[in-house]
């Protein structure tokens, strides 16, 4: 078990650009999800999948990012046209269904710099 | 907007002594639980307290749950000052599947 994997660690745009991020859960953990994280902040959700599925989205999730979790394994997301205001830390987290335990295992994190 | 709201905001203690930290939330949950962050990292969930529940131990931390105050407390005996770090809570409302964060005490541990 080689925990949460996030990659890029770190990403260094110009606004306007588009990126993507990718996160490798845990590989028998069903569902995922994308957490935004600002300096002082807790974690804001973006979104979760369970399996393949997306089966919520937060309305902070503008038109501008889009997730995916094709195969139900690993997970992109895509900013596109980013602005200063997408500099954060992206962090992916992992759970197993079962019972009434969600416990979410993190990854390292992806931090966003939109210069 | 975050549902948790974590008190105080930041805690500055001696190593040795006890630090406790409260958390309050407006939904109703199915479970509530406290994570650690150190410095610029990722998240390390600590205990999970389910809503039927009302005190939890896990070796040096103690979790209390409220329920009817929408309220919950960590407390780490004995800190050492590797404690030293933001933490947590997050709760899962009944209605979907969001976890939602608070805002985090920021907890320094002198040596």
């Amino acid at each position: 078990d080689t925990g949460v994997s996030q990659d890029p660690r770190h990403k260094i745009t110009k606004r306007g650009q588009n990126v993507t991020f990718r996160c490798d859960p845990i590989s028998e953990h069903n569902r995922l999800y994308w957490y935004r994280q600002t300096l002082g902040q807790g974690p804001e959700f973006l979104t979760y999948f369970q399996n393949e599925a997306q089966l919520e989205k937060s309305r902070l999730l503008s038109d501008r990012f889009s997730a995916e979790r094709p195969k139900g394994s690993f997970s992109t997301l895509e900013i596109q046209r980013t602005e200063q205001g997408d500099s954060a830390m992206y962090l992916c987290a992992s759970s197993l269904t079962g019972g009434m335990s969600k416990t979410q295992y993190f990854g390292p994190g992806t931090r966003l710099l939109v210069l | 907007s975050q549902q948790g709201e974590e008190d105080p905001q930041a805690l500055s203690i001696q190593e040795g002594e006890n630090a406790t930290m409260n958390c309050s939330y407006k939904t109703s949950i199915n479970n509530l639980q406290w994570y650690r962050q150190n410095s610029g990292r990722g998240l390390v969930h600590l205990i999970l307290i389910r809503s039927n529940e009302r005190e939890k131990h896990s070796g040096r931390l103690r979790v209390t749950l409220d329920t009817s105050k929408k309220s919950s407390s960590l407390l780490i005996t004995a800190s050492r000052a590797a404690d030293t770090a933001s933490y947590f809570c997050a709760t899962d409302d009944t209605g979907g599947f969001k976890t939602i964060f608070g805002a985090g005490t920021r907890l320094f541990v002198k040596a």
